[in-house]
């Protein structure tokens, strides 16, 4: 199974409301991104967490780590028919010598106007 | 500042064929990773090239192949294409390796038929 497994996969919520995901990985860390993306294009990056951090806010975005559980979650505030997209955790990881990024299985987040 | 670019856009092959695809990474990165996302299996990772290097490599046959220009420009190349490598794949730029956050292309996506 892949290093950051995401749940829900699917999450549909009205606008305004508040829409949380959670995403839970295997190994050691470096650091957890976060990324958006709008039907099937490329990947924006929204915020990234060190591993010794265990709260980072950006904007309407909450973003907690804890390493202890091996997991992050991504809260955003009051959602927006715009933030309609699939959300991606990626985790760096120590491979061969340096890092590379694992990418979890992704939440579909719906907000509906 | 530019994005990444990536070209072509879509891409149509014949099963057996070869193909190469571009990436021009965002102007001072040196970094560039490549990833294949399918329906299936979600945003997988290829490999990674910094200073014209391959630093790391993902779980891929090695008809999956790429290498990186002094200019940090990037290539990469299937051969012997299989239908199952329909896929949209994606670039990504970074100032450095593996712990930056990382700056997507569109993606090129290939269909193979």
């Amino acid at each position: 199974s892949q290093q950051g497994e995401e749940d829900p996969q699917a999450l549909s919520i009205q606008e305004g409301e508040n829409a949380t995901m959670n995403c839970s990985y295997k190994t050691s860390i470096n650091n957890l991104q976060w990324y958006r993306q709008n039907s099937g294009r490329g990947l924006v990056h929204l915020i990234l967490i060190r591993s010794n951090e265990r709260e980072k806010h950006s904007g309407r975005l909450r973003v907690t780590l804890d390493t202890s559980k091996k997991s992050s979650s991504l809260l955003i505030t009051a959602s927006r028919a715009a933030d309609t997209a699939s959300y991606f955790c990626a985790t760096a990881v120590m491979g061969s010598g340096t890092y590379k990024y694992i990418f979890g299985t992704g939440t579909r987040l719906k907000v509906l106007a | 500042k530019a994005g990444v670019t990536q070209t072509p856009r879509y891409l149509i092959k014949t099963r057996g064929q070869q193909v190469t695809l571009s990436c021009s990474p965002i102007s001072g990165h040196r970094s560039v990773s490549w990833y294949q996302q399918t329906p299936g299996q979600g945003l997988q990772f290829l490999f990674e090239y910094f200073s014209e290097t391959q630093r790391n490599k993902g779980n891929f046959p090695g008809r999956f192949s790429g290498r990186q220009f002094s200019n940090s420009r990037s290539e990469m190349n299937v051969s012997t294409l299989e239908l199952g490598d329909s896929a949209l794949y994606l670039c990504a730029s970074s100032r450095g390796q593996g712990v930056n956050e990382q700056y997507f292309g569109p993606g090129t996506r290939l269909t193979v038929t």
